[in-house]
C-alpha cells in the first residue's frame, strides 16, 4: 500500500529556533498533503492544506508565519516550525490521498514528536 | 460543520471479550466517507477502514465489524474476541465529499486485559 515518512521522527530544540519537518510520499505523487498536530491524548487538528504548486491553506486559529509550509514537489511537503516555543511541544502527523483520488484514504506519516525545551 | 464525537474516552476489557466503540458524527453534507483509525502506543496511525455515505452495508473484516446507521449518525465498530494487540486509541473521522481533509473525533483508548 502507499507510504508515508517523515523526518525526523524524534526532535528536541531550545525554544527561539526553527524546526523543518519533511513528509514524503514514497511510491505515489501527492499533490496535496495535510499537516495535523495531535496533543497527549487529544485528537487530531488539522493545521494545514498543503498544495504543490500554490500557498498552503491554514486552518483558523493557526499561525502562517508561525507555521511555514512548502511543497516542494509532488512528492514532498515540509513544515517549518519557526521560532519555537515549549507551547508548540506536539506530535505532528502529515497525510497524503493515496491513488490520486480526492476522496481516496488519507495514508498517514509515522508522525514527528517535537519538544521544545 | 463538520462534527464526529467518540462519548467513550477510556475502555478497558479482558480479553477475549467483544467490544464496541461508538461513533456519532454531525455533517450538513449528503455525500461523505468515514473512517476508522488505530493508533498503537509508537503513534502512527493505521488505516482500518473507510465508508462513503452511500453504502450502509454493514462490513466484516476477520474480527472487525463496523455497522453504519445513517437514521442515527453513527459509525460504530466492534472487535470481538478482543486480543492484547487491539490495545490502542482508536479514531473515527470524516471526510466532506469533495475534500480530503478529514475531521477526527477525540479518540477511545482501549485496553485490553491479558
Amino acid at each position: 500500500g502507499a507510504v508515508v515518512s517523515q523526518h525526523p521522527s524524534r526532535v528536541i530544540c531550545k525554544s527561539g529556533t526553527s524546526v523543518k519537518i519533511e513528509c514524503r510520499s514514497l511510491d505515489f505523487q501527492a499533490t496535496t498533503m495535510f499537516w495535523y498536530r495531535q496533543f497527549p491524548k487529544q485528537s487530531l487538528m488539522l493545521m494545514a492544506t498543503s498544495n504543490e504548486g500554490s500557498k498552503a491553506t491554514y486552518e483558523q486559529g493557526v499561525e502562517k508565519d508561525k507555521f511555514l509550509i512548502n511543497h516542494a514537489s509532488l512528492t514532498l511537503s515540509t513544515l517549518t516550525v519557526t521560532s519555537a516555543h515549549p507551547e508548540d511541544s506536539s506530535f505532528y502527523i502529515c497525510s497524503a490521498p493515496g491513488l490520486g483520488s480526492i476522496t481516496d484514504t488519507q495514508y498517514f506519516g509515522p508522525g514527528t514528536r517535537l519538544t521544545v525545551l | 460543520a463538520q462534527k464526529v464525537t467518540q462519548a467513550q474516552t477510556e475502555i478497558s476489557v479482558v480479553e477475549k471479550e467483544d467490544v464496541t466503540l461508538d461513533c456519532v458524527y454531525e455533517t450538513r453534507d449528503t455525500t461523505y466517507y468515514l473512517f476508522w483509525y488505530k493508533q498503537p502506543p509508537s503513534g502512527e496511525l493505521v488505516f482500518l477502514i473507510r465508508r462513503n455515505s452511500f453504502d450502509e452495508q454493514n462490513e466484516i473484516s476477520g474480527r472487525y465489524s463496523w455497522n453504519f446507521q445513517k437514521s442515527t449518525s453513527s459509525f460504530n465498530f466492534t472487535i470481538t474476541a478482543s486480543q492484547v494487540v487491539d490495545s490502542a486509541v482508536y479514531f473515527c473521522a470524516l471526510s466532506p465529499d469533495g475534500a480530503n481533509n478529514l475531521f477526527f473525533g477525540t479518540g477511545t483508548r482501549l485496553t485490553v486485559i491479558p
